[in-house]
């Protein structure tokens, strides 16, 4: 079973329509992180917690909310989806260790019309 | 100045021969390095880190860190079609309470293919 999971994996929506995506992790890493992905801009960070009171907003957190329910679960919400929303989005985890190795999930590609 | 910069590609190499990847970096506080395998339309893939200078080798693929130079570069030998991939690095600027602090910097990445 992958250590990582996002759910779903393929979204497609309308403008406007609140939307949540889900990650979980069996990793026991307390670090989770939102990226997003779009051709040409790389991998830029949505939001990240280091544990379940530690929310933090990332370079381009506006228009979107996150949700660490549990160690295992970081959930990121777009409120009101926009088509620039389009992009491929990737749940990542961490341990506490100095070094930081992310590991990332399958990845959900969103499509906002 | 970006943060993290990689050769801009795309880098095309022939099936056996050594692709080579590089990348610099801003931050001289910068601690640990990644390099990222990604497949087209897949998730990054950890395949290398590293944190001391000089080289560090897995397999075909060998890490090579110059802290003083700010650089990290990527050699795959023997390259093959399967290695054909975007190739994402990644820095790790530790600064505890810093705002950087937990967080990797990504470079937009470089396409390589492999061809036979």
């Amino acid at each position: 079973d992958a250590d990582v999971t996002q759910t779903p994996r393929n979204r497609i929506t309308k403008t406007g329509k609140r939307i949540m995506l889900e990650c979980s992790q069996t990793k026991g890493h307390d670090r989770m992180y939102w990226y997003r992905q779009d051709p040409g801009l790389g991998l830029r960070l949505i939001y990240y917690s280091f544990d379940v009171k530690d929310i933090n907003k990332g370079e381009i957190s506006d228009g979107y909310s996150v949700s660490r329910q549990a160690q295992a679960k970081f959930s990121l919400s777009l409120e009101s989806a926009i088509p620039n929303q389009t992009a491929l989005y990737f749940c990542a985890t961490s341990d506490l260790g100095e070094y930081n190795e992310q590991f990332f999930g399958p990845g959900t590609r969103l499509t906002v019309l | 100045q970006k943060e993290v910069e990689q050769n801009s590609g795309p880098l095309s190499v022939p099936e056996g021969a050594i692709a080579s990847l590089n990348c610099t970096y801003s931050d001289r506080g910068s601690q640990s390095f990644f390099w990222y395998r990604q497949y087209s339309g897949k998730s990054p893939e950890l395949i290398m880190f590293i944190y001391s200078n000089g080289d560090k080798e897995d397999g075909r693929f060998t890490a090579q860190l110059n802290k003083a130079s700010q650089y990290v570069s990527l050699l795959i030998r023997d390259s093959q079609p399967s290695d054909s991939a975007t190739y994402l690095c990644a820095v790790n600027p530790i600064h505890a309470g810093g705002t950087s602090y937990g967080k990797l910097t990504f470079g937009q990445g470089t396409i390589l293919t492999v061809h036979p």
